[in-house]
């Protein structure tokens, strides 16, 4: 089976700063990884994703994502964040065969503050 | 034109009570899920049908049947309605096929069980 954690529960950050945000998942197959960010009151929306290539994706409004497939890791950078980042951030997975469904990590909740 | 779309958005109700959501989705795609978002924001996957189809189906109590009438809906009957059945429902669909296996998510149903 398989699992994701996401280390920072709650992080709060200025302005401008820089952004690095932990998901590790556990599972023994190939898997595609994803980043999905929901904003207060709304649905997820897909930020980045990782199915095979360049280990370092780049995805919208800035974010990227590096897969280090020995660190079993697929961590979200951004290199200045604003306070229309702040929302939940979701990591998930799923198998490239087979069980399509997402299993996700239990979400960091980014706060910017200007 | 809304690619994912649930119905109603927001639902109050007694316990006890039936109660049904409806989702949609006019992307084309051939599997579509339900997902539960606790209150701690947690995601977990619920049911997944593939061509109308139940290919998933977790540890939900057998008071949830989910229904797919065609490959563009999925609708979600839940029975005498408890109070820990409190939640957001998303509705998500994708099409099958390794590379191309992305998951869109609908607005979110907020259940209120009283």
């Amino acid at each position: 089976a398989q699992s994701v954690s996401q280390h920072n529960h709650h992080v709060i950050l200025s302005e401008a700063a820089s952004l690095e945000l932990g998901c590790n998942y556990s599972y023994g197959g190939t898997v595609n990884l994803f980043w999905y960010v929901q904003y207060p009151g709304q649905h997820l929306q897909l930020l980045l994703k990782y199915f095979s290539g360049d280990p370092l994706v780049k995805g919208i409004k800035g974010f990227e994502a590096e897969f280090i497939k020995s660190k079993f890791s697929f961590n979200l950078r951004k290199p200045s964040v604003q306070w229309s980042d702040t929302a939940e951030y979701f990591c998930a997975v799923n198998a490239n065969t087979g069980r399509r469904a997402l299993t996700f990590g239990s979400g960091t909740r980014l706060q910017v503050q200007p | 034109d809304t690619a994912v779309s649930q119905t109603p958005k927001y639902l109050v109700t007694q316990m006890g009570n039936d109660k049904s959501i409806k989702c949609e989705q006019n992307l084309g795609h051939d599997t579509m899920y339900w997902y539960k978002q606790d209150s701690k924001k947690f995601l977990k996957i619920m049911f997944s049908y593939n061509n109308k189809e139940l290919i998933i189906n977790e540890t939900v109590p057998n008071r949830f049947s989910p229904k797919s009438p065609d490959k563009a809906h999925l609708n979600l009957h839940i029975n005498s309605l408890e109070l820990g059945d409190s939640a957001v429902y998303f509705c998500a669909s994708s099409q099958s096929g390794i590379r191309t296996d992305t998951q869109y998510f609908g607005p979110g149903t907020r259940l209120t069980v009283l």
